[in-house]
């Protein structure tokens, strides 16, 4: 069935750059999701690829994409002590209708220290 | 441009109770999904609304029933709650693309309910 895997934690010094990492099963994916989520908040959505794309950048992020692979990596430059958070991937199943759930992975925890 | 809003931010109830939670998602989308969201976990699907219908179900029981109105917002309600339903309930808007999947998906803050 559709999953999405992501390592639950990730250490960084402030001023390095971070890469979250993510796999996923479903082959018929649309769009693929990074979201950031603080505490006690709901998620915030960072940036979105579409399948036929490799890469997108914004500023700090830039997400890769190896469709082959089925691997999605989201990484932010110049990490900041703010971008501590939990980063969610989540894989948009493509499907009839155009109406279709995401499917997240546990999440990542970036934790961003000095 | 409002968000993705949700009341209410907390509720607290006893088993076998039933709750409504309520969303309004952003200026100029249509369908809204519905997410839970246990401690420690990634958010999980509940069903998704477009045009005042049900269009897709995760795997919940019927306990949990939703409705849209003609506004586009909505409402989750559960019924008979069990302590297994605390959680995080996030609400998701987007705008439907016929013959493709949806692009930018927008969460709301969140109701916090916690089952005693």
């Amino acid at each position: 069935g559709e999953d999405v895997e992501q390592s639950l934690f990730l250490s960084v010094r402030e001023g390095d750059s971070s890469v979250i990492n993510c796999t996923y099963t479903d082959s018929s994916s649309t769009y693929l999701y990074w979201y950031k989520q603080e505490p006690g908040a709901g998620l915030q959505l960072l940036t979105y690829i579409f399948s036929n794309m490799d890469m997108k950048q914004d500023q700090r992020l830039t997400v890769l994409l190896n469709k082959k692979d089925k691997h999605l990596s989201l990484r932010i430059a110049d990490t900041q002590t703010g971008d501590s958070a939990i980063y969610f991937c989540a894989d948009g199943p493509s499907g009839s209708g155009g109406y279709n759930k995401l499917i997240f992975g546990a999440g990542t925890r970036l934790a961003v220290h000095p | 441009d409002a968000g993705v809003t949700q009341s209410p931010t907390h509720l607290i109830k006893t088993r076998g109770q039933q709750v409504t939670l309520r969303c309004s998602p952003k200026s100029g989308h249509d369908t809204v999904s519905w997410y839970q969201q246990a401690l420690g976990q990634g958010p999980q699907f509940i069903f998704q609304y477009y045009e005042e219908e049900e269009r897709q179900r995760g795997n919940f029981p019927d306990r949990f029933s939703g409705h849209q109105f003609p506004n586009y917002s909505s409402e989750l309600n559960v019924n008979a709650l069990l302590l297994g339903d605390s959680a995080l309930y996030l609400c998701a808007s987007s705008l439907a693309v016929r013959g493709a999947g949806p692009s930018a998906v927008f969460f709301g803050p969140g109701t916090r309910l916690t089952v005693l």
